[in-house]
């Protein structure tokens, strides 16, 4: 069983949709992230979470929340999409010293 | 990453070796990473430098120079199937005052027979 998952794997939408995209992992790590891959760019981080009651902000936190519902569970929130957060959307989990990432498959997310 | 530069594409031969060159600016920093991402696949990583010099796995091998900002990701003995994308990634301080993962662009590679 793969040790960071991602729920929806695609997901289709319409413009001003609430969405939300789920991660889950069974690593046992404290860490927590969310980024962003636009087709040939690298990644760029969203939100972050040190621990459950630990949540920043990253390089492009505009236009999403997150929710950390427990130490295993990481939520993204697009709360009303458009069309520019069309994207491949990764989770990652790292232990307490942020070094080594273990990322989820990867959520494609089409907003129309 | 606005602050990191690794050139957009590189194609080799089967067989051969290839550089990859990494340079950086950031503040606080706290080692570097390296990633692999084939298309359309997660990343998965492959090197983590913090202090200067080569580290050496198998057929990757890392280098970092701190004072330079510079660091490289050599692969020898290409396979086809080391055509990816690579991620040169330095963990700096955020806004936030938290140390985290800031990615390049990534060096897509094409390996040829």
């Amino acid at each position: 069983d793969a040790d960071v998952t991602q729920t929806p794997r695609n997901r289709i939408t319409k413009t001003g949709k609430r969405i939300m995209l789920e991660c889950s992992q069974t690593k046992g790590h404290d860490r927590m992230y969310w980024y962003r891959q636009d087709p040939g760019l690298g990644l760029q981080l969203i939100y972050y979470s040190f621990d459950v009651k630990d949540i920043n902000k990253g390089e492009i936190s505009d236009g999403y929340s997150v929710s950390r519902q427990a130490q295993a569970k990481f939520s993204l929130s697009l709360e009303s999409a458009i069309p520019n957060q069309t994207a491949l959307y990764f989770c990652a989990t790292s232990d307490i010293t942020g070094n080594e990432q273990f990322f989820g498959p990867g959520t494609r997310l089409t907003v129309l | 990453g606005q602050n990191i530069d690794q050139p957009t594409e590189m194609t080799a031969t089967e067989g051969a070796i290839v550089q990859i060159n990494c340079t950086y600016q950031t503040s606080g920093f706290n080692g570097l990473f390296w990633y692999q991402q084939h298309a359309g696949e997660a990343p998965t990583f492959l090197s983590y430098n913090v202090l200067d010099g080569l580290e050496e796995k198998g057929r990757f091998s890392s280098f970092l120079s701190r004072s330079k900002g510079y660091s490289y990701l050599l692969l020898k003995e290409l396979q086809m199937k080391d055509s990816a994308s690579y991620l040169c990634a330095p963990k700096e301080v955020m806004d936030t005052g938290r140390r985290a993962l800031t990615f390049g662009s990534g060096t897509r590679l094409q390996v040829q027979p």
